[in-house]
């Protein structure tokens, strides 16, 4: 079982928005602004999306925004294309003997 | 460009031992501390360890911890992990990964490499 509660899975049509939350507690999302969205294609290594919380690298579709309130992060994909559909992570720092702590991932399907 | 490449993956029999291997190359390695993530066959990612810039703070998962060593080299822009009474369920591939920040951490990683599989078993 994850540190970080997701959704197993989310779908849209192209051009839908949607959105992915994660679910923490006061001793990770709740605590720190150390939240990062890391997106995953198939036998890929995961990319970066979002980090804390709401910062895009350079080079990330302006489509893609984080937010978060209280001890739940959110993902949020705008404008949805069949480039979208991949497995989506969230990530934390958190203030146990952990240090980080992912969510157990979403997979994005693009109808 | 900038690169992680590992290496060092393999089968293992469980008690064993393995060292990864993480090259670094196109950025200062230096200057950013680095971290270890796994992610076991099908299965979700799992945080491993993170080594500061200058090697002088290692912290663990608790999974890993008394049986991993998380190391760099700065003048072979390398970073290693040094795994030993490996298990079953140590099975995974290992991305090495450069926390984006720059000297100290704040936690997301914005360069992973492409990892390197690693089977533990009889």
């Amino acid at each position: 079982q994850s540190a970080l509660t997701q959704p197993a899975s989310v779908s849209g049509s192209p051009g839908q928005s949607i959105t992915i939350s994660c679910t923490g507690t006061s001793s990770d999302i709740g605590a720190y602004d150390y939240v990062s969205w890391y997106q995953q294609d198939p036998g890929k290594a995961p990319k970066l999306m979002i980090y804390d919380v709401t910062n895009r690298p350079s080079g990330v579709s302006n489509r893609f925004s984080g937010s978060k309130s209280g001890n739940t992060a959110s993902l949020t994909i705008s404008g949805l294309q069949g480039e979208d559909e991949a497995d989506y992570y969230c990530s934390s720092f958190t203030t146990t003997n952990t240090y980080v702590v992912f969510g157990g991932g979403t997979k994005l399907t693009v109808l | 460009q900038v690169h992680l490449v590992e290496s060092g993956g393999g089968v293992v029999q469980p008690g064993r031992s393995l060292r990864l291997s993480c090259a670094a190359s196109g950025f200062s390695f230096g200057t950013y501390s680095m971290q270890w993530v796994r992610q076991a066959p099908g299965k979700g990612l799992e945080w491993v360890a993170v080594i500061w810039y200058d090697g002088g703070v290692k912290y663990y998962a608790d999974s890993v911890k008394g049986r991993f060593t998380i190391s760099r080299d700065n003048s072979k822009n390398t970073l290693y992990l040094q795994m030993d009474s490996l298990r079953a369920d140590d099975t995974a591939v290992y991305y090495c990964a450069r926390d984006g920040y720059g000297y100290g951490c704040h936690w997301y990683l914005d360069l992973w490499g492409r990892g390197t599989l690693v089977t533990v078993s009889s």
